[in-house]
């Protein structure tokens, strides 16, 4: 069993759409970090949240901590190709040490 | 250096063999992780370092796999007696105490 359940695992939407991806766990998190890798690269840092509730935004994305920090969202306001990518969402369990869980990710396709 | 270095990029060896992944961190992360990703998943956690001690190893799949950090700084991953099921990507990350991780690139290692 997943510690953090992504879903869907796969979407693929026109250039233009709006998307949301979700990241749940049964699990509290003292923070949780959302990261897009690219094929052949490792994953890379987009944002942390810790605050329950807390709601980042990175240009056209924005990113939500769920009140309860079990839960976290990612949206995408008018998807472009360059966004595709393997979305992967990440926490640190509380008395979890420094130690990230993973996701099983989402693989994102934006069509042109 | 400006990034977390991973070597060799790539890597086949014959089933039986043993393998060593090198892991060169950003100067002065204090924290090392090493992670496995099979095709289309997310990263599962192996191992964890701070400084030279390791913390966690946890999620090392057997005794074949072994994970040392003996100055704090570089890393290596021994995997003896590699078997197919072995065939993945390992990635290395660092961070500095309560910042985002930071990822190399990986190895990707074949088993055949």
């Amino acid at each position: 069993t997943q510690l953090l359940e992504q879903s869907p695992q796969f979407l693929s939407i026109q250039e233009g759409e709006n998307l949301t991806v979700y990241c749940n766990s049964s699990s509290v998190f003292s923070s949780l970090q959302w990261y897009r890798q690219e094929p052949g690269e490792g994953p890379v840092l987009l944002v942390t949240v810790v605050t329950g509730g807390e709601v980042k935004k990175l240009k056209r994305l924005t990113f939500q901590f769920g009140d309860a920090r079990k839960d976290s969202s990612l949206h995408i306001t008018a998807a472009q190709p360059g966004d595709t990518g393997l979305y992967l969402c990440a926490g640190v369990r509380i008395g979890g040490a420094q130690k990230l869980v993973f996701g099983q990710g989402t693989r994102l396709t934006i069509n042109p | 250096g400006a990034g977390v270095s991973q070597s060799p990029r790539y890597k086949v060896a014959k089933r039986g063999q043993d393998v060593a992944l090198r892991c060169d961190p950003i100067s002065g992360h204090v924290s090392l992780f090493w992670y496995q990703q099979a095709l289309g998943q997310g990263p599962e956690f192996l191992t964890y370092f701070q400084n030279e001690a390791q913390l966690d190893k946890s999620g090392l799949p057997s005794d074949r796999f072994f994970a040392e950090r003996p100055e704090g700084s570089v890393s290596t991953l021994k995997i003896q007696r590699t078997q197919q099921e072995d065939s993945a990507v390992y990635l290395c990350a660092s961070s500095f105490v309560g910042d985002g991780y930071t990822f190399g690139s990986g190895t990707r290692l074949t088993v055949v």
